[in-house]
């Protein structure tokens, strides 16, 4: 059984300081793992995403996530916060490729001034 | 990259109505849609995986007689949430995958949806 567990479900950096989001998953199978972004009363905005080959992944906004299967992990960083980067971030596993998601918690992500 | 919109995107009914949320993909064929649900300040979950011309598969805990979902076509899903009461207020988000060379997974805006 596919499971994600975010620890934190509040962060709260300093603009330009390192932003780093906790992502651990559970999978009876290879993962697929995700990072999306929401914004208040809003969808989901796909950041990256990890399927296979390079373990370090690039995303959108300068985030990239590192899939570390030994650890189970797969967190979120970047190296700046920017003001604009205040939302609820999403973890996600899917099982056997683009099939169910699996989301865990959420953290929100607060950039002081 | 892929489109998938919902209509509406706010609906408000009174409770013991029945309201209808659609889900397009606007550019591309979706072999499977899928159903979420998000309560206030927590996480998606997964409502219903449906497949073009066959009946959906709901989760565990979910009433397949309370939430109705159609996938009639490659471009639409629609779910009913029927005598819609105040505990069926939520978000509900849809996504859309596409087969073929482009097997990924993509995500509506999501319908707010406020039963009276």
């Amino acid at each position: 059984a596919q499971s994600v567990t975010q620890l934190g479900s509040h962060v709260s950096v300093s603009e330009g300081a390192l932003v780093l989001l906790r992502c651990n998953y559970s999978s009876s199978v290879p993962p697929y793992l995700f990072w999306y972004v929401q914004y208040p009363n809003q969808g989901l905005q796909l950041l990256l995403k990890y399927t296979t080959g390079a373990t370090l992944v690039k995303g959108i906004n300068g985030f990239e996530a590192e899939f570390k299967k030994s650890e189970t992990s797969f967190h979120l960083t970047k190296p700046s916060a920017h003001m604009s980067d205040a939302a609820e971030y999403f973890c996600a596993v899917s099982e056997g490729g683009f099939n169910k998601f699996y989301f865990g918690s959420g953290t929100k992500l607060n950039v002081k001034p | 990259g892929a489109v998938v919109s919902q209509h509406p995107s706010r609906v408000i009914c009174k409770s013991g109505t029945s309201v209808k949320i659609e889900c397009r993909s606007l550019d591309f064929q979706a072999t499977t849609m899928f159903w979420y649900r998000q309560f206030p300040k927590q996480s998606l979950m997964l409502m219903a995986t449906s497949n073009e011309g066959s009946k959906a598969t709901y989760e565990q805990g979910v009433e397949k007689d309370k939430f109705l979902i159609n996938h009639a076509s490659l471009t639409l899903s629609t779910l009913t949430v029927t005598s819609a009461h105040p505990e069926d207020s939520s978000f509900y988000i849809c996504s859309a995958r596409s087969g073929g060379a482009i097997n990924e997974q993509f995500f509506g805006p999501g319908t707010r949806l406020t039963v009276l």
